[in-house]
């Protein structure tokens, strides 16, 4: 069964700091994993996609990694900026099991300072 | 973007009664649509598949009787919450694909916070 597990659960840090978050997942038969943000009492919002194929996905301040073999990714957020607070999750879409679903992770909750 | 609309977005109801709680692609059209229920500080869980004109497929220990769903349509699905208990309160969230080739992003409505008192 496909596990997915963020660490840390909460970090807090001055803005304009760069910051690693990071996902680690149980089983490398994935079709993809996704990193999402959701603002407290709201729905998700994609922020990248990566295919199993592919090392990693860029977008404006935000990079994410892919390392299949060893059941890891990483969301870097450049130069922090408090509006990027929120929770952020990450899931994998597993090729077992079938349809599209998806397996998250608990989120790592960030509050940038201003 | 593709967008999905959720319908309440909250909704406080009376233990025993049922509670109905719809989810639209107003967009694009949905041939599958997923249910995840959220406890506080906790992540998603994947309740149900659902797929248009077919019956849901549920998760493991996720009881269909309680938790109804319907999906009669490509851009509407409805999840009803019956004979609804304290314990059944929890933010729905729910998704859609549009099941096109090489589209593998799911969108997300804005979620419907349940509280049963």
């Amino acid at each position: 069964k496909q596990e997915v597990t963020q660490i840390p659960a909460a970090l807090s840090v001055p803005e304009g700091e760069n910051l690693v978050l990071n996902c680690s997942f149980t089983d490398s038969a994935i079709y993809n994993l996704q990193w999402f943000r959701q603002d407290p009492g709201k729905g998700l919002t994609s922020l990248l996609l990566i295919q199993s194929s592919q090392r990693e996905q860029t977008s404006g301040r935000l990079n994410a990694s892919l390392d299949k073999s060893s059941g890891r990714s990483t969301l870097y957020i450049a130069a922090s900026q408090p509006g990027d607070s929120a929770t952020y999750l990450c899931a994998v879409r597993p090729r077992l099991g079938g349809a599209q679903k998806l397996v998250f992770g608990q989120g790592t909750r960030l509050t940038i300072n201003p | 973007g593709a967008v999905v609309s959720q319908h309440p977005s909250w909704v406080i109801c009376k233990s025993g009664t049922s509670v109905k709680i719809e989810c639209r692609s107003l967009d694009f059209q949905a041939t599958t649509m997923f249910w995840y229920r959220q406890f506080p500080k906790q992540s998603l869980m994947l309740m149900a598949t659902s797929n248009e004109g077919s019956k849901a497929t549920y998760e493991q220990g996720v009881e269909k009787d309680k938790f109804l769903i319907n999906h009669a349509s490509l851009t509407l699905s409805t999840l009803t919450v019956t004979s609804a208990h304290p314990e059944d309160s929890s933010f729905y969230i729910c998704s859609a694909n549009s099941g096109l080739a090489g589209s593998d992003t799911q969108y997300f409505g804005p979620g419907t916070r349940l509280t049963v008192l």
